[in-house]
Parts: C-alpha cells; sequence; structure tokens
C-alpha cells in the first residue's frame, strides 16, 4: 500500500543553524501538509501546499519556516535559524485531489527534530 | 474555544472488551469531516475512519466504528474486542475548510492502555 515517507527519521541539531525535514508524499497525490507535535501536546497545522504554492499557514510558520517542491516527488520543510522550541515531531501528510478517499490526509512516520 | 474536545485524557480497559472513545467538535460549517487517528509509541500518526458530514451512515473499518451524532456534535470513536496492540494514543480530528484550503484540527488526545 503506498504511503508517505519522511527523512530523516531523528535529526539532532544546535540552535541557529538550518534544518531541513524532507518529505516523499503518495504519488498521486496533489495537496500536502506540514504538521508539527510538541511533546505531549497535540497536533498542530503548520502549513498546507497546493500546485506549487502555500494555500493556507498558521501563525507558527512564520519567516524562519519555508516549504518547498523541489521536483515531482519531494516536499521538504525548511527552518532557517532554529530555536529551542522548534523541538518537535514534524509529520507531513499527503492527500489526493479526486476519489473515494479524497477528504483523508495520510501523515508520514515523522521526523523527530531535537534543538540543543 | 476548543474545537475537538476529548475529555478522557487516559483509559484502562481490559483485552476482548469494546471501547468507547469520546469526541465532540464545534463547527459553524455544514461540511465538515471528521477522522480518528492512532498514534502508538513509535509515533507515527495512523489513520483509522472517516466520517464526512453528509454521510448518513456511521463509518465503519473493521473493528472500529464512528458513532456519528451530528446533532450532538459527537464523533465517538468505538473499538470492538479489544487487543493488547491497541494500547495507543488516539486522536480525534476534524477537517476545516475545503479544497486547497483545508486543514486538520485534532484533539488533545486519549491514551487508551489495554490490560491483559
Amino acid at each position: 500500500e503506498p504511503e508517505v515517507t519522511q527523512t530523516p527519521s531523528h535529526q539532532v541539531t544546535q540552535m541557529g543553524q538550518e534544518v531541513i525535514l524532507r518529505c516523499v508524499p503518495i504519488s498521486n497525490h496533489l495537496y500536502f501538509y506540514w504538521y508539527r507535535q510538541i511533546l505531549g501536546q497535540k497536533v498542530e497545522f503548520l502549513v498546507s501546499f497546493y500546485n506549487n504554492e502555500i494555500s493556507e499557514k498558521s501563525e507558527i510558520f512564520d519567516d524562519q519556516f519555508s516549504v518547498e517542491r523541489p521536483d515531482g516527488s519531494n516536499f521538504t520543510l525548511k527552518i532557517r535559524s532554529t530555536k529551542l522550541e522548534d523541538s518537535a515531531m514534524y509529520f507531513c501528510a499527503s492527500r489526493e485531489l479526486a476519489g473515494a478517499n479524497q477528504e483523508t490526509q495520510y501523515f508520514g512516520p515523522g521526523t523527530r527534530l531535537l534543538v540543543l | 474555544a476548543q474545537k475537538i474536545t476529548q475529555t478522557q485524557p487516559g483509559m484502562f480497559v481490559q483485552e476482548k472488551e469494546a471501547v468507547t472513545l469520546d469526541c465532540t467538535y464545534d463547527t459553524s460549517d455544514p461540511s465538515y469531516g471528521l477522522f480518528w487517528y492512532k498514534q502508538p509509541s513509535s509515533g507515527e500518526m495512523i489513520f483509522l475512519i472517516y466520517q464526512g458530514s453528509y454521510d448518513q451512515q456511521n463509518a465503519t473499518e473493521g473493528r472500529y466504528s464512528l458513532n456519528f451524532q451530528k446533532a450532538r456534535k459527537s464523533a465517538n470513536l468505538v473499538i470492538s474486542a479489544s487487543q493488547l496492540g491497541d494500547s495507543a494514543m488516539y486522536f480525534c480530528a476534524m477537517r476545516e475548510g475545503k479544497g486547497r484550503d483545508d486543514k486538520i484540527i485534532f484533539g488533545k488526545g486519549t491514551r487508551l492502555h489495554i490490560l491483559p
């Protein structure tokens, strides 16, 4: 069964460093999302992406964050200068344009980011 | 105000018993979708079941069923014949927005422990 994949599974970085989290959405999906989950808290929406542009972003998604679809398969989240409070699990999700499951967002396994 | 409310932070249930996880939601949009996701200790977010606001029948997926009571704005998850592997965090979630502007809003979750 097709699934969303994310790399790396874990990343440790120093405060102020740039990180890029990578996602490969399900191949026929056209809507892409990033969410984050700070340890012990609920999952929060960061950004949605469609047709090579951001559809919506939350107040969390400030100028330090950016997303890109550099090729036909990858979808990336970049944090330019990481802060301690960026430590969280980051989930990528994707959804198909049409079909029986068009309403469902399928999540990747997550990248656990730790900022020291 | 919370849009998704899960009032049970934790539950302990004997193996093979049925479990009901509570969820209430708040929206003024006539078109919405409700989801349940499972998050085991490994951290990934696993889609379980979806209910559309216009669906006449309650959704079912194997041992999972969604008890959808629209007038009460309730979307409880029922797990029949619970198994040890059902021990996990369970999130109720709601789709907000349509098309390219949709996102999922999550509840705080219920941690389910299945006892042998």
